[in-house]
């Protein structure tokens, strides 16, 4: 069975950078792509971008390209994401979720516990 | 980018009722590439259906999804106290996106 760990929560200055990580658990990490969505106070989930263990190929939402990067952390089966230039709107809830085995594009059948990133000056 | 839109945005209803919600896309999804989930306060979403109308592992069968090309709905046969929730759909036919988010609540 597939479990997904998050670090733990994180506060930021406006201007700085967090990376969250999400530990992988169960069989064949390779054949999960592990994908970010956020969920801003009181807002609806919005899907930020996804990596594949398989071959590291990243894809991400528009709105945050330039300053987002997904990893997978193949040999420790650690993903991680990383967001620079953080704003105050970038405070929110950061999940991490796999999709279906050997699909880029798929439903999240597993989700990890989310990580609360606030910023503020 | 596809847009989901879902409606109502929220439900008042009572234990026992039926409910529908609807989840209309953009464009197109192809292969019916919908889901839903669920959401309670303070924790992650569940996924309830895949595929517009497959349940996930676990999920009751008084989940139900049904739909393709853009209209695309979840029915809930028989609403329990613990399905008064958030529920959202998911494309993911062209890149990925959520609905807006549908709120059942307690009347």
């Amino acid at each position: 069975e597939v479990q997904l760990v998050q670090s733990g929560a994180e506060v930021r200055r406006p201007g700085s950078t967090v990376k969250i990580s999400c530990e992988f658990s169960g069989n064949s990490f390779t054949d999960y792509c592990i994908h970010w969505v956020a969920q801003a106070p009181g807002k609806g989930l919005e899907w930020l971008g996804l990596v594949d263990p398989k071959d590291g190929e990243t894809m991400y939402a528009e709105k945050l390209r330039g300053r987002i990067t997904i990893t997978a952390g193949t040999s420790v089966y650690i993903p991680s994401m990383e967001l620079s230039s953080l704003k105050s709107e970038d405070t929110a809830v950061y999940y991490c979720a796999a999709g279906k085995i050997g699909a880029r594009l798929s439903a999240f059948h597993v989700w990890g516990q989310g990580t609360m990133v606030t910023v503020s000056s | 980018e596809i847009v989901l839109t879902q409606s109502p945005g929220k439900l008042s209803l009572s234990p026992g009722d039926r409910v529908t919600l609807s989840c209309r896309a953009s464009q197109t999804l192809i292969a019916n590439s919908l889901a839903w989930y669920q959401q309670k306060p303070g924790q992650a979403p569940r996924l309830l259906i895949y595929d517009a109308s497959t349940r996930a592992t676990g999920i009751p069968d008084r989940f139900s999804g049904s739909g393709s090309g853009t209209d695309f709905t979840l029915t809930i046969s028989r609403l329990e106290a613990e399905d008064f929730a958030l529920y959202y759909c998911q494309q993911y036919g062209g890149s990925l996106s959520f609905g807006q988010g549908a709120r059942l609540e307690t009347k």
